[in-house]
């Protein structure tokens, strides 16, 4: 069965970096990209960009051009999500999820809380 | 970029009613659109793409409807289990956009 399986929570500094992983499974990698939501505390869903894994190719939403990174690694079917200069907004659930044209399978969410 | 907006943001309703729920963009989006329903602490999860698609196991008393601008979910016989927040998504381009949710409760 398809898994997307995250990293556990996080608590960071404000300023720091956080690397968000997410394992996929139960299907062939390469099929479909994979996508970033994320959800600050009783606020809705915001997405975040998307990666192919196939070449790489990123799409960044314009709020997070430039202060996140998503790469892959093929060889363990994980992609993941880094956010730089972290602020105290940043505090959310951070969730991967499967696509093509919709979200089929999401992850199980990573707290990044982020605080002084 | 295309905006997404829902009413109402949220609403009390009984066992048994018809609930409807609209999502209106800032442009068309040819029917590229999706709902999710999200209960609290747990991932979303997809009902309907297409507007009007319902996703595999998704009950029949979900649906869904619209073309160009505006959509609508309707629940035709509001069940204890679907009382959750419901967010409406177009994938018609890039940034993909979420409408704010609407959060249905129990009357």
């Amino acid at each position: 069965q398809v898994q997307l399986v995250q990293s556990g929570a996080e608590v960071k500094k404000p300023g720091a970096s956080v690397k968000v992983s997410c394992k996929a499974s139960g299907y062939t990698f390469t099929t479909y990209y994979l996508h970033w939501v994320r959800q600050a505390p009783g606020q809705g869903l915001e997405w975040m960009g998307m990666i192919n894994p196939t070449g790489g190719n990123t799409t960044y939403a314009q709020n997070f051009q430039g202060r996140v990174t998503m790469t892959r690694d093929t060889s363990t079917n994980t992609v993941y999500m880094e956010v730089n200069s972290l602020r105290s907004e940043d505090t959310a659930v951070y969730y991967c999820a499967r696509g093509i044209i919709t979200l089929d399978y999401w992850g199980q969410g990573t707290l990044v809380t982020v605080s002084s | 970029d295309i905006q997404m907006t829902q009413s109402p943001s949220s609403l009390s309703a009984s066992i048994g009613d018809r609930v409807t729920i609209t999502c209106r963009a800032s442009q068309g989006i040819s029917n590229s659109l999706a709902w999710y329903q999200q209960k609290p602490g747990k991932a979303p999860k997809l009902l309907l793409y297409a507007a009007s698609r319902l996703d595999s196991g998704v009950p029949s008393r979900f649906s869904g409807s619209g073309s160009g601008t505006d959509y609508t979910l309707i629940i035709s016989s509001l069940q204890p289990e679907d009382f959750a927040t419901y967010y409406c998504q177009q994938y018609y381009n890039t940034p993909w956009a979420f409408g704010q949710g609407t959060r249905v409760e129990i009357k």
